[in-house]
């Protein structure tokens, strides 16, 4: 069954920075999409960013444009977040996910990361 | 970008049929998803494409579309059904995401 692990996350100060990283195993990684998705404590899901197969294209929620970049290694098998200039609003389990190879959803989840971005 | 509003929570007794709606602009030309969650776990895809049901999903669960509506239906709810659902959405591209706020479903 498909796996998907992530790892980086922490404790920051507010203006900091982090880097998570998600590995992947049991599929062909780039073959697909891949996601981040995000739950701040006690609230719902919010979509931050897509990474095509190749890493080509790159696409992100307005709220995170310009501070987080997500990038991949295919030779790897892994997905990265790197999160810059962290808000306090950014505290948030944040998940790695594959996308449905036929549809814009995402169909394996990883275990989720704790980020707290608090002073 | 664009939302999509759900019912903050639903409630039913075992046995009865529990349907959670979705509403939004985009879903009259884009696809729903639905996820369930369960405390302290990661969503798990339980409907894609508005109708379909992913290996593995119970057949209990299906799901519906009316134009701007669609609807999470899950017929002889279980206890192990109480959970958090969340639809979700794409734009024309399937590139940019968005997530419904989240159905509490409540098992009396």
């Amino acid at each position: 069954e498909v796996q998907l692990v992530e790892s980086g996350g922490g404790l920051v100060q507010p203006g900091g920075s982090l880097r998570l990283s998600c590995a992947a195993s049991r599929f062909t990684f780039s073959s697909y999409w891949m996601s981040w998705v995000r739950q701040a404590p006690g609230k719902g899901l919010e979509w931050v960013a897509n990474i095509e197969e190749d890493g080509s294209e790159k696409y992100y929620v307005d709220s995170v444009k310009g501070r987080f970049t997500i990038s991949r290694d295919n030779a790897k098998n892994s997905l990265y977040l790197q999160m810059n200039s962290l808000r306090a609003e950014d505290t948030a389990v944040y998940y790695c996910a594959r996308v449905s190879g036929a549809a814009a959803a995402a169909d394996y989840w990883g275990q989720g990361t704790l980020v707290t971005v608090s002073s | 970008s664009y939302e999509l509003t759900q019912p903050p929570s639903v409630s039913v007794s075992p046995g009865q049929t529990a349907r959670i709606t979705c509403s939004g602009d985009a879903l009259v030309k884009q696809y729903a998803y639905w996820y369930q969650q369960e405390p302290g776990q990661a969503p798990v895809l339980v409907i894609k494409r508005d109708t379909e049901r992913p290996l593995g999903i119970p057949e209990r669960f299906s799901g519906s579309n009316s134009g701007t509506t669609v609807t999470l239906t899950i017929s002889g709810v279980q206890a192990e059904d109480e959970a958090d659902y969340y639809c979700q959405s794409a734009d024309s591209s399937g590139a940019y995401w968005v997530f419904g706020g989240g159905t509490k479903l409540t098992v009396l």
